[in-house]
């Protein structure tokens, strides 16, 4: 079936430091690929998609790439923020009249002053 | 807000009680999910409902039920609780505009914690 896997956290960081969070996906077809952040104490959110082959989410100085061919959607940052604090989670959804979301297993970041 | 509107916030009920969640899906939505986010088990997927009937199920437990009103407003219904139903209890929707199904994205509410004591 659908899955998603992403890197283990917890993913400590200094402020201004470059952020990579590893995902990859197993699906038949063309997914949808999400990021989503859920902020302490607080519902997801959506952060970025992507839902073709080599496009390009991105959202608050966030970004990943859908790679059909290494099947992964990894989220990059250039400068984490203190503010970025949250679980990330990666997710996917095919195109289907019951498509549900499947989401990866989170990963924790903590970004310190 | 996300316009999805979840309550209550919090339970604390005792082992063996019944609870009723509610969710308000966000304006011109159709769809509404219900997931369940524990520590060791993440993000699982219960039920979908649309425009009122059931279109998915995933990891259900029997004890556990739902049901979508014409209002479109939906109710995540608990049964003889147990300590390990303890979890977070998030409603998404979507469906606006068309846009009926996952692969476009949901909106989530900020979710109903359930602790069982």
């Amino acid at each position: 079936g659908d899955s998603v896997t992403q890197m283990e956290g917890p993913v400590t960081l200094s402020e201004e430091a470059f952020l990579t969070i590893n995902c990859t996906y197993t699906a038949t077809g063309y997914p949808s690929l999400f990021w989503y952040v859920q902020y302490p104490g607080e519902g997801l959110q959506l952060l970025l998609k992507a839902t073709k082959a080599d496009d390009k989410g991105s959202n608050k100085g966030f970004e990943a790439t859908y790679r059909k061919e290494t099947t992964s959607f990894h989220l990059e940052k250039g400068s984490v923020q203190v503010s970025d604090s949250a679980v990330y989670f990666c997710a996917l959804s095919r195109y289907s009249s019951a498509s549900k979301i499947i989401f990866g297993s989170g990963t924790r970041l903590s970004i310190r002053p | 807000d996300s316009g999805v509107t979840q309550t209550p916030k919090h339970l604390i009920t005792a082992t063996g009680q019944r609870v009723t969640l509610r969710c308000s899906p966000r304006s011109g939505d159709l769809s509404v999910y219900w997931y369940q986010q524990s520590l060791d088990q993440g993000l699982q997927f219960l039920i979908q409902y649309y425009n009122g009937e059931e279109r998915a199920k995933g990891n259900i437990l029997e004890r556990f039920s739902a049901q979508q009103f014409p209002d479109l407003h939906s109710e995540l219904n608990l049964s003889s609780l147990e300590l390990g139903d303890s979890a977070l209890y998030f409603c998404a929707s979507s469906g606006g505009g068309g846009q009926d199904r996952g692969y476009y994205g949901y909106t989530f509410g900020s979710g109903t914690r359930l602790t069982v004591v």
